[in-house]
């Protein structure tokens, strides 16, 4: 069964760091860019960041640029998101996704990627 | 960053009824769009991909259709587990921006 788990959320304060994983099985996940999408309270969907097959390139939403990270193990078949300098804003649900894509074959368009396989989610929560 | 608004942000409707969800990019996306429902306390579930492709496994009840900057989810025949959030994602460059989010709610 394709799946993706997350782990490692909890509670920190202000400022403080925190190291999110997540296992992928039943796939091979360094054929696929990975994402991290989240969640706040009550709130809707924030892409987050995402990382290519070999982790040569990564990209990150605007608000968390400098202090968030993005790394794989292809080894371990597992993602993962460092997080420093947290901040009350940064409480949320982080999910972990499987970017698949879609060739047309028609050379004018780049591949069409979407989120297909996604965890549970893991819950930080950043408070004093 | 490209802003993708949906309209509405919330919908009542009843089981056999047939709702469209609008999701509108602030620039043109061609068909860089994606589709997701998601039901409460649950990680989002994708419906289609690339403006209009049905993903392996979505009921054909579930469509979706346009290009540029407007784009439709259309669901026909409302089904009990079909009352969830959905969300539109545009995928044409990053950050890849989600919208608001569209409750369907039972009437």
């Amino acid at each position: 069964e394709v799946q993706l788990v997350e782990s490692g959320g909890g509670l920190v304060q202000p400022g403080g760091s925190l190291r999110l994983s997540c296992a992928a099985s039943g796939f091979t996940s360094s054929d696929y860019w990975m994402t991290w999408v989240r969640q706040a309270p009550g709130k809707g969907l924030e892409w987050v960041a995402d990382i290519k097959q070999d982790g040569s390139e990564k990209y990150f939403v605007d608000s968390v640029k400098g202090r968030f990270t993005i790394s794989r193990d292809n080894v371990k078949n597992s993602l993962y998101l460092q997080m420093n300098s947290l901040r009350d804003e940064d409480t949320a649900v982080y999910y972990c996704g499987r970017e698949n894509s879609y060739d047309s074959g028609d050379y004018r368009f780049s591949p069409y990627y979407y989120i297909d396989v996604w965890g549970k989610g893991t819950t930080v929560t950043v408070s004093s | 960053d490209i802003q993708v608004t949906q309209s509405p942000s919330s919908l009542s409707a009843s089981v056999g009824d047939r709702v469209t969800i609008t999701c509108r990019a602030s620039q043109s996306i061609a068909t860089y769009l994606n589709w997701y429902q998601q039901k409460s306390g649950k990680g989002p579930n994708l419906l289609i991909y690339a403006a209009s492709s049905l993903q392996s496994g979505v009921p054909s009840r579930f469509s979706g259709s346009g290009s540029g900057t407007d784009f439709t989810l259309t669901i026909t025949n409302l089904q009990p587990g079909d009352f969830a959030t959905y969300y539109c994602q545009q995928a044409y460059n990053t950050p890849n921006t989600f919208g608001q989010g569209t409750r369907l709610e039972i009437k």
